[in-house]
């Protein structure tokens, strides 16, 4: 199975201030993303990576970078978090870069933002 | 806007009973997942489809893809107690490969 870890697991933070969340896969997959999930909502991609430095934007990109300087690690940052983006973060990888087989998901980031 | 609509929303029934749980586009994908999510955790995929008409069974669990590739249906025999958890649909469309398209999921609770 394809190992992936996200840190932190839970996180409180004040409103105007920056926001890092790691996802680091052991193994070489060359697609990773990065989600959201909301109530009602479902899962809403944010950004995604489909190797190293080549990334691009989701639905819901506004307020968010990322970064990918490593094929196991894919950073999401939020500039200067607000309320709206309290949310629980998931990261996932596609394990298979010969055709499409769904996700692996990380055990999520829950984000509070007060 | 939901490009995939889960319905119900929400499910509870008695073990032994039977559930369907239907996911519904107007778009086309290349495959359909569905995943199962408790709470604290990411989801785990359950099955892929791919061919229109599809059926594929996983123990209890079966799963259809429509013949258009639009929509699809889970459908659990005799539910049982760990069948509990929320169920979600994701599409891949055909022009974005791999970035899939998630329903706002189903709630099922299942009792003994």
């Amino acid at each position: 199975d394809a190992g992936i870890t996200q840190s932190p697991r839970h996180k409180v933070t004040e409103t105007g201030t920056p926001v890092t969340l790691r996802c680091h896969q052991t193994e070489n997959h060359r697609y990773m993303y990065w989600y959201r999930q909301d109530p009602g909502h479902g899962l809403r991609l944010i950004h995604y990576s489909y190797g190293v430095k080549d990334t691009d934007k989701g639905e819901v990109s506004d307020g968010y970078s990322v970064s990918r300087s490593k094929t196991e690690d894919f950073l999401l940052t939020l500039e200067s978090a607000t309320s709206s983006q309290t949310s629980v973060y998931f990261c996932a990888i596609s394990t298979s870069d010969r055709g499409f087989d769904g996700y692996t998901f990380g055990s999520g980031t829950r984000l509070t933002v007060v | 806007t939901q490009l995939l609509e889960q319905s119900p929303q929400f499910l509870s029934i008695q073990e032994g009973e039977n559930l369907t749980v239907y996911c519904n586009s107007s778009s086309v994908f290349s495959s359909l997942q569905w995943y199962r999510q408790e709470p604290g955790e990411g989801p785990v995929l359950l099955v892929t489809v791919v061919t229109g008409g599809e059926v594929k069974k996983l123990k209890r669990l079966t799963f259809q893809f429509g013949d258009a590739r639009k929509d699809s249906s889970l459908h659990i025999t005799a539910a049982q107690p760990g069948d509990t958890g929320l169920y979600l649909c994701a599409g891949d469309p055909t022009d974005s490969w791999g970035k899939l398209q998630f329903g706002a999921g189903t709630q099922v609770v299942v009792t003994p």
